[in-house]
Protein backbone atom coordinates (compact mmCIF):
# COMPACT_ATOMS: atom_id res chain seq x y z
CA UNK A 1 0.00 0.00 0.00
CA UNK A 2 1.61 3.27 -0.78
CA UNK A 3 1.87 5.66 1.87
CA UNK A 4 0.02 8.43 -0.26
CA UNK A 5 -2.76 7.52 -2.01
CA UNK A 6 -4.97 9.55 -4.77
CA UNK A 7 -8.54 9.02 -6.11
CA UNK A 8 -9.81 8.88 -8.58
CA UNK A 9 -6.48 8.55 -11.36
CA UNK A 10 -8.50 9.79 -13.71
CA UNK A 11 -11.70 12.18 -13.79
CA UNK A 12 -13.36 13.65 -16.89
CA UNK A 13 -15.85 16.28 -16.64
CA UNK A 14 -17.62 18.71 -18.50
CA UNK A 15 -16.99 22.40 -18.81
CA UNK A 16 -18.54 24.45 -15.66
CA UNK A 17 -18.50 20.78 -13.09
CA UNK A 18 -17.74 21.04 -9.49
CA UNK A 19 -14.60 18.91 -9.37
CA UNK A 20 -13.26 16.98 -6.20
CA UNK A 21 -10.20 15.00 -6.10
CA UNK A 22 -9.17 12.95 -3.02
CA UNK A 23 -5.66 12.39 -0.59
CA UNK A 24 -5.13 9.39 1.81
CA UNK A 25 -1.76 9.39 3.63
CA UNK A 26 -0.49 7.40 6.04
CA UNK A 27 2.07 8.69 7.65
CA UNK A 28 2.98 11.82 10.12
CA UNK A 29 3.14 15.03 8.06
CA UNK A 30 4.30 18.36 8.44
CA UNK A 31 2.34 19.95 5.79
CA UNK A 32 0.15 18.35 1.98
CA UNK A 33 1.01 20.21 -1.25
CA UNK A 34 -1.18 19.59 -4.06
CA UNK A 35 0.40 20.13 -7.25
CA UNK A 36 -0.70 20.51 -10.77
CA UNK A 37 1.01 19.06 -13.87
CA UNK A 38 1.01 19.87 -17.62
CA UNK A 39 2.02 17.79 -20.25
CA UNK A 40 5.44 19.52 -20.45
CA UNK A 41 6.34 17.85 -17.33
CA UNK A 42 6.84 21.17 -14.82
CA UNK A 43 5.01 20.88 -11.63
CA UNK A 44 3.51 23.84 -10.42
CA UNK A 45 2.57 24.19 -6.17
CA UNK A 46 -0.93 25.21 -5.65
CA UNK A 47 -1.55 24.61 -2.10
CA UNK A 48 0.77 23.68 1.20
CA UNK A 49 -1.54 23.83 4.04
CA UNK A 50 -1.03 21.46 7.14
CA UNK A 51 -4.55 22.28 8.79
CA UNK A 52 -8.26 23.63 7.13
CA UNK A 53 -8.83 25.28 4.14
CA UNK A 54 -7.18 27.59 1.69
CA UNK A 55 -8.64 28.95 -1.41
CA UNK A 56 -7.01 30.70 -4.54
CA UNK A 57 -9.18 31.56 -6.79
CA UNK A 58 -11.23 28.84 -8.19
CA UNK A 59 -9.01 26.37 -6.33
CA UNK A 60 -10.13 25.12 -2.67
CA UNK A 61 -7.77 22.61 -0.62
CA UNK A 62 -9.00 21.30 2.79
CA UNK A 63 -7.22 18.91 5.20
CA UNK A 64 -8.34 16.51 7.93
CA UNK A 65 -5.33 15.91 10.22
CA UNK A 66 -7.10 13.68 12.74
CA UNK A 67 -8.50 11.91 9.40
CA UNK A 68 -5.30 11.95 6.92
CA UNK A 69 -7.06 13.14 4.35
CA UNK A 70 -7.44 15.95 2.22
CA UNK A 71 -9.52 17.13 -0.83
CA UNK A 72 -8.67 19.77 -3.54
CA UNK A 73 -11.68 21.34 -5.28
CA UNK A 74 -12.39 23.05 -8.58
CA UNK A 75 -15.28 24.99 -9.07
CA UNK A 76 -16.69 25.82 -12.24
CA UNK A 77 -14.27 23.74 -14.14
CA UNK A 78 -12.68 24.62 -17.32
CA UNK A 79 -10.71 23.10 -20.46
CA UNK A 80 -7.33 24.70 -19.11
CA UNK A 81 -7.85 23.54 -16.02
CA UNK A 82 -6.75 20.30 -17.55
CA UNK A 83 -3.82 18.32 -16.25
CA UNK A 84 -2.40 15.73 -13.56
CA UNK A 85 -2.71 16.78 -9.95
CA UNK A 86 -0.77 15.15 -7.77
CA UNK A 87 -0.85 15.42 -3.62
CA UNK A 88 2.60 15.32 -2.13
CA UNK A 89 2.79 15.34 1.51
CA UNK A 90 6.29 16.60 3.90
CA UNK A 91 7.41 14.02 6.16
CA UNK A 92 7.64 14.99 9.77
CA UNK A 93 11.54 14.15 10.07
CA UNK A 94 12.78 16.00 6.99
CA UNK A 95 11.40 18.20 3.52
CA UNK A 96 11.26 15.31 1.45
CA UNK A 97 8.47 14.72 -0.54
CA UNK A 98 6.35 11.28 -0.99
CA UNK A 99 4.21 11.80 -3.63
CA UNK A 100 0.93 10.38 -4.49
CA UNK A 101 0.42 8.84 -9.00
CA UNK A 102 -1.60 11.58 -9.55
CA UNK A 103 -5.12 12.30 -11.80
CA UNK A 104 -5.26 12.72 -14.95
CA UNK A 105 -7.70 15.30 -15.39
CA UNK A 106 -9.95 16.57 -18.73
CA UNK A 107 -12.45 18.96 -18.59
CA UNK A 108 -14.15 19.07 -21.89
CA UNK A 109 -15.67 21.88 -23.18
CA UNK B 1 12.68 36.37 -10.05
CA UNK B 2 13.92 33.28 -12.05
CA UNK B 3 12.53 30.31 -10.53
CA UNK B 4 14.13 26.92 -10.89
CA UNK B 5 16.80 25.63 -13.95
CA UNK B 6 17.02 22.83 -15.28
CA UNK B 7 19.24 21.99 -18.16
CA UNK B 8 19.36 20.04 -20.43
CA UNK B 9 15.36 20.15 -20.98
CA UNK B 10 16.09 16.78 -22.94
CA UNK B 11 18.93 14.23 -23.50
CA UNK B 12 19.19 10.97 -25.09
CA UNK B 13 21.55 8.30 -24.09
CA UNK B 14 22.66 4.83 -24.57
CA UNK B 15 23.03 2.46 -22.08
CA UNK B 16 25.75 1.75 -19.85
CA UNK B 17 26.58 5.94 -20.42
CA UNK B 18 27.08 8.32 -17.72
CA UNK B 19 24.85 11.38 -17.77
CA UNK B 20 24.83 14.93 -15.89
CA UNK B 21 22.34 16.67 -15.24
CA UNK B 22 22.17 20.72 -13.68
CA UNK B 23 19.70 22.65 -11.22
CA UNK B 24 19.81 26.35 -10.73
CA UNK B 25 18.00 26.85 -7.67
CA UNK B 26 15.39 29.54 -6.97
CA UNK B 27 16.93 32.66 -5.71
CA UNK B 28 16.77 32.54 -2.04
CA UNK B 29 16.86 28.79 -1.56
CA UNK B 30 19.60 26.88 -0.27
CA UNK B 31 18.77 23.11 -0.45
CA UNK B 32 17.96 21.21 -3.59
CA UNK B 33 15.99 17.89 -4.01
CA UNK B 34 16.07 15.55 -6.87
CA UNK B 35 13.13 13.39 -8.36
CA UNK B 36 12.25 10.57 -10.85
CA UNK B 37 9.24 10.25 -12.46
CA UNK B 38 8.61 7.46 -14.71
CA UNK B 39 5.85 8.04 -16.90
CA UNK B 40 2.61 7.66 -15.59
CA UNK B 41 3.62 7.95 -12.01
CA UNK B 42 4.61 10.21 -9.35
CA UNK B 43 7.64 11.33 -8.57
CA UNK B 44 10.53 9.24 -6.42
CA UNK B 45 12.64 11.17 -4.09
CA UNK B 46 16.37 10.32 -4.86
CA UNK B 47 18.27 12.46 -3.01
CA UNK B 48 18.50 16.30 -1.06
CA UNK B 49 21.53 18.08 -0.64
CA UNK B 50 21.71 20.95 1.60
CA UNK B 51 25.43 23.24 2.62
CA UNK B 52 26.99 20.88 -0.09
CA UNK B 53 26.54 17.88 1.48
CA UNK B 54 23.81 15.28 1.12
CA UNK B 55 21.50 15.27 4.03
CA UNK B 56 18.98 12.02 2.70
CA UNK B 57 18.38 9.80 0.34
CA UNK B 58 15.98 7.67 -1.09
CA UNK B 59 16.02 4.33 -2.16
CA UNK B 60 18.16 4.50 -5.50
CA UNK B 61 21.37 2.05 -6.24
CA UNK B 62 24.80 4.41 -5.65
CA UNK B 63 24.74 4.57 -10.12
CA UNK B 64 22.99 7.65 -8.27
CA UNK B 65 25.21 10.41 -6.98
CA UNK B 66 25.09 14.03 -6.70
CA UNK B 67 27.00 17.20 -5.60
CA UNK B 68 26.09 20.91 -4.45
CA UNK B 69 28.30 23.57 -5.79
CA UNK B 70 29.03 27.03 -2.86
CA UNK B 71 26.33 28.65 -5.07
CA UNK B 72 23.63 26.05 -4.42
CA UNK B 73 23.26 24.67 -7.68
CA UNK B 74 23.62 21.16 -7.56
CA UNK B 75 23.87 18.18 -10.27
CA UNK B 76 22.37 14.43 -10.76
CA UNK B 77 24.72 12.11 -11.94
CA UNK B 78 23.67 8.33 -13.46
CA UNK B 79 26.15 6.15 -14.16
CA UNK B 80 26.07 2.89 -15.97
CA UNK B 81 22.85 3.75 -17.90
CA UNK B 82 20.30 1.18 -17.93
CA UNK B 83 16.76 1.49 -20.02
CA UNK B 84 14.87 1.55 -16.66
CA UNK B 85 16.57 4.72 -16.17
CA UNK B 86 14.84 6.90 -18.40
CA UNK B 87 12.33 9.33 -16.74
CA UNK B 88 11.41 12.62 -16.41
CA UNK B 89 14.23 14.04 -13.64
CA UNK B 90 12.84 16.75 -11.67
CA UNK B 91 14.30 19.34 -9.21
CA UNK B 92 12.93 21.17 -6.35
CA UNK B 93 14.82 24.01 -4.48
CA UNK B 94 13.36 25.33 -0.68
CA UNK B 95 14.42 28.03 2.05
CA UNK B 96 16.62 25.64 4.19
CA UNK B 97 15.69 22.62 6.07
CA UNK B 98 15.25 23.83 9.34
CA UNK B 99 12.13 23.08 11.33
CA UNK B 100 10.03 21.88 7.84
CA UNK B 101 6.78 23.37 8.92
CA UNK B 102 6.98 26.10 6.70
CA UNK B 103 8.81 25.48 3.76
CA UNK B 104 8.33 25.77 0.07
CA UNK B 105 9.24 23.94 -2.82
CA UNK B 106 9.52 25.33 -6.40
CA UNK B 107 9.88 23.00 -9.03
CA UNK B 108 12.26 23.06 -12.75
CA UNK B 109 10.54 21.95 -15.66
CA UNK B 110 12.37 18.91 -15.38
CA UNK B 111 15.02 16.86 -18.03
CA UNK B 112 13.85 14.09 -20.13
CA UNK B 113 15.80 11.34 -20.17
CA UNK B 114 15.55 8.83 -22.29
CA UNK B 115 18.14 5.58 -22.65
CA UNK B 116 18.11 3.44 -25.39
Amino acid sequence: KNEVEQSPQNLTAQEGEFITINCSYSVGISALHWLQQHPGGGIVSLFMLSSGKKKHGRLIATINIQEKHSSLHITASHPRDSAVYICAVGETSGSRLTFGEGTQLTVNP
Amino acid sequence: DAGVTQSPTHLIKTRGQQVTLRCSPKSGHDTVSWYQQALGQGPQFIFQYYEEEERQRGNFPDRFSGHQFPNYSSELNVNALLLGDSALYLCASSPGTGGYRDYGYTFGSGTRLTVV
